[in-house]
């Protein structure tokens, strides 16, 4: 059985930093590309960055260019987002999910159970 | 970027209706186009890819259409565990993924 867990999620203040991770299982993690998203409160889902299989091609939204950093250890089967320079419009629930392509078409398959960043002094 | 847009924002419906959500985007597409539904609290979930291949396990009261920049969710005979928010997703262009700003769900 496919498994996404995010963990890390908690309060901080502006300016500061948190690292979430998602730890996958159920599958051959190196096979995937791995995607954050996030869900502020009351508001639709955002993208916020994309991962290869191997980690070679790394993609961000603008939102969070230069601020977060995607990264994932494939031994650990482990995803991880770094985040820098926190700001309250950063306040949401963050999923990882697992990208899943069929002959071209992509989508999020799997997706765990989100874990929530707030951003406040 | 390729902007999706859903309408309406929320609908109200009774157990048993047929309800359509729609769902424009800014540029074709071609059938690069996902569905997904998100109950309170919930993760999201995926219900239909391309336009219209229907996830294993999802009822056949859901189906989806659509080609080039309008597309429809369709649900044939509302049951309770349908009422939920869904979020219709753009693949074609990528990155950004881009969702439209979802259509909630609500019992009449």
């Amino acid at each position: 059985e496919v498994q996404l867990v995010e963990s890390g999620g908690g309060l901080v203040q502006p300016g500061g930093s948190l690292r979430l991770s998602c730890a996958a299982s159920g599958f051959t993690f190196s096979n995937y590309e791995m995607i954050w998203l996030r869900q502020a409160p009351g508001k639709g889902l955002e993208w916020v960055s994309y991962i290869s299989g191997s980690g070679s091609a790394i993609y961000y939204a603008d939102s969070v260019k230069g601020r977060f950093t995607i990264s994932r250890d494939n031994a650990k089967s482990s995803l991880y987002l770094r985040m820098n320079s926190l700001r309250a419009e950063d306040t949401a629930v963050y999923y990882c999910a697992r990208e899943w392509e069929d002959s071209g078409f992509e989508s999020f398959d799997y997706w765990g159970q989100g874990t929530l960043i707030t951003v406040s002094s | 970027d390729i902007q999706m847009t859903q309408s309406p924002s929320s609908l109200s419906a009774f157990v048993g209706d047929r309800v359509t959500i729609t769902c424009r985007a800014s540029q074709s597409i071609s059938n690069y186009l996902n569905w997904y539904q998100q109950t309170p609290g919930k993760a999201p979930k995926l219900l239909i890819s391309a336009a219209s291949d229907l996830q294993s396990g999802v009822p056949s009261r859901f189906s989806g259409s659509g080609s080039g920049t309008d597309f429809t969710l369709t649900i044939s005979s509302l049951q309770p565990e349908d009422f939920a928010t869904y979020y219709c997703q753009q693949s074609y262009s990528t990155p950004p993924y881009t969702f439209g700003q979802g259509t909630k769900l609500e019992i009449k």
